[in-house]
């Protein structure tokens, strides 16, 4: 299976900070990479597909980059609605599998 | 997009359980559709997927032979049959749909859940 180590674990900003989260497989996975933010108490929402592309109707401040096996989110300058926990998740090859998370909280 | 989920509840370890998921405002047949799970407090863990005709299913590995992903497109319904259910397998099980025909599609609308609790 394709593991993705997701780091930090953990974060700390403040708003308008900007927020750079990594996404490392195990393997290459070119390009079939997802990222989804989940608040508490609500479902998991796709923010960026196929590395870098933006999910419709998500805000242009979330940006995604990489290729193979290291990839990045970043938050170009974080709003209170901002603060979740962000997933990767490889769409490469079965099984689908998703990183541990990255929490990030207010300062 | 409307996807709601049924059928979890509380079930002793061995025994079985049929999840099902009925999906409106959108053309069934023209997505994927999977399972994911959630342990409380815990992370995502991807459980099944299947694509639109149902000619492509895939299991994770601490499922596979116990749990059967399955759809009626003509109900517009997924299901999920668990069997040899686990106190590990207990958890929020969410019904997504894809973003396209294939089971690689990311996903990108989530039920609300349903919760399945495995004990004795």
């Amino acid at each position: 299976d394709i593991q993705l180590t997701q780091s930090p674990s953990f974060l700390s900003a403040s708003v308008g900070d900007r927020v750079t989260i990594t996404c490392r497989a195990s393997q290459d996975i070119s390009s079939y990479l997802a990222w989804y933010q989940q608040k508490p108490g609500k479902v998991p929402k796709l923010l960026i597909y196929a590395a870098s592309t933006l999910q419709t109707g998500v805000p242009s401040r979330f940006s995604g980059s990489g290729s193979g096996t290291e990839f990045t989110l970043t938050i170009s300058s974080l709003q209170p609605e901002d603060f979740a926990t962000y997933y990767c998740q490889q769409l490469n090859s079965y099984p689908w599998t998703f990183g541990q998370g990255t929490k990030v909280e207010i300062k | 997009v409307q996807l709601v989920e049924s059928g979890g509840g509380l079930v002793q370890p061995g025994k079985s359980l049929r999840l099902s998921c009925a999906a409106s405002g959108f053309t069934f047949d023209d997505y994927a559709m999977q399972w994911v799970r959630q342990a409380p407090g815990k992370g995502l863990e991807w459980v099944s997927g299947i694509n639109w005709n149902s000619g492509s299913i895939g299991y994770a590995d601490s499922v596979k032979g116990r749990f059967t992903i399955s759809r009626d497109n003509a109900k517009n319904s997924l299901y999920l049959q668990m069997n040899s259910l686990r106190v590990e397998d207990t958890g929020m099980y969410y019904c997504v749909k894809g973003n396209g025909i294939a089971v690689a599609d990311p996903f990108d609308y989530w039920g609300q859940g349903t919760l399945v609790t495995v004990s004795s």
